[in-house]
């Protein structure tokens, strides 16, 4: 059983970039969420994907978008970057939506300068 | 509005003093209360799942409590090892909320 891996591990753009960051699930999981943590916060939710989905979305602007693929992998666009989207961001997979355990990768943290 | 405070935000123990760090939430609909421990620069690793008031969890040196405000992480003479932060989350009717967490620093 592999575990949940995401990349690039690291990652620096110009503000106004565009970038696309890249998860696979944990084996058999089929629900992906999104977060962003900044230094010396906890992770705050972006969304949460279940079956190609979305299924769920927190306070973050039009400019962050996503996909889950049939193979349930998943991509996190961002769109127009600003200085305040350098950050960690992490994929965590769950086997259904809701009240099931998370499972993280180990993120890849994105420099926008 | 639906929230998680953790507390202390920093911990200094000396090897083998044991201690509790408390997750105070409000959420409607709780679906399911967490307990992760991360390391610097890596993504946090699972170490509990709660989902109701009175249960409770064991894993090595650590147990997880959980009433209908709070949960509490007991950590039992920790080693230097059990140094990382330990973060909070629960999940609610159609989100997940993280605290900030609680950065342990285990003294040899």
């Amino acid at each position: 059983e592999t575990g949940v891996t995401q990349s690039p591990t690291h990652l620096i753009k110009t503000r106004g970039q565009q970038v696309t960051l890249r998860c696979s699930s944990q084996s058999g999981h089929n629900t992906v969420s999104w977060y962003q943590q900044a230094l010396g916060q906890g992770p705050q939710f972006i969304f949460q994907y279940y079956r190609e989905e979305e299924n769920g979305r927190g306070n973050f602007p039009p400019r962050f978008s996503g996909l889950q693929f049939p193979n349930y992998s998943s991509e996190l666009n961002v769109n127009a970057l600003e200085l305040d989207d350098s950050a960690l961001y992490l994929c965590a997979s769950s086997l259904v939506s809701g009240g099931e355990t998370q499972y993280f990768g180990p993120g890849t943290r994105l420099l926008v300068l | 509005e639906d929230q998680v405070t953790q507390s202390p935000e920093a911990l200094r123990l000396q090897e083998g003093e044991s201690s509790s760090l408390n997750c105070s939430y409000t959420v409607s609909g709780l679906r399911g209360l967490f307990w992760y421990r991360q390391d610097p620069g890596k993504g946090p690793e699972f170490l509990f799942t709660l989902y109701s008031a009175g249960e409770e969890k064991e894993k090595e040196r650590l147990k997880a409590t959980l009433t209908k405000k709070e949960s509490f992480l007991h950590i039992t003479a920790p080693k230097p090892e059990d140094s990382a932060t330990y973060l909070c989350a629960v999940e609610g009717d159609d989100k997940i909320i993280f605290g900030k967490g609680t950065r342990l620093h285990i003294l040899p």
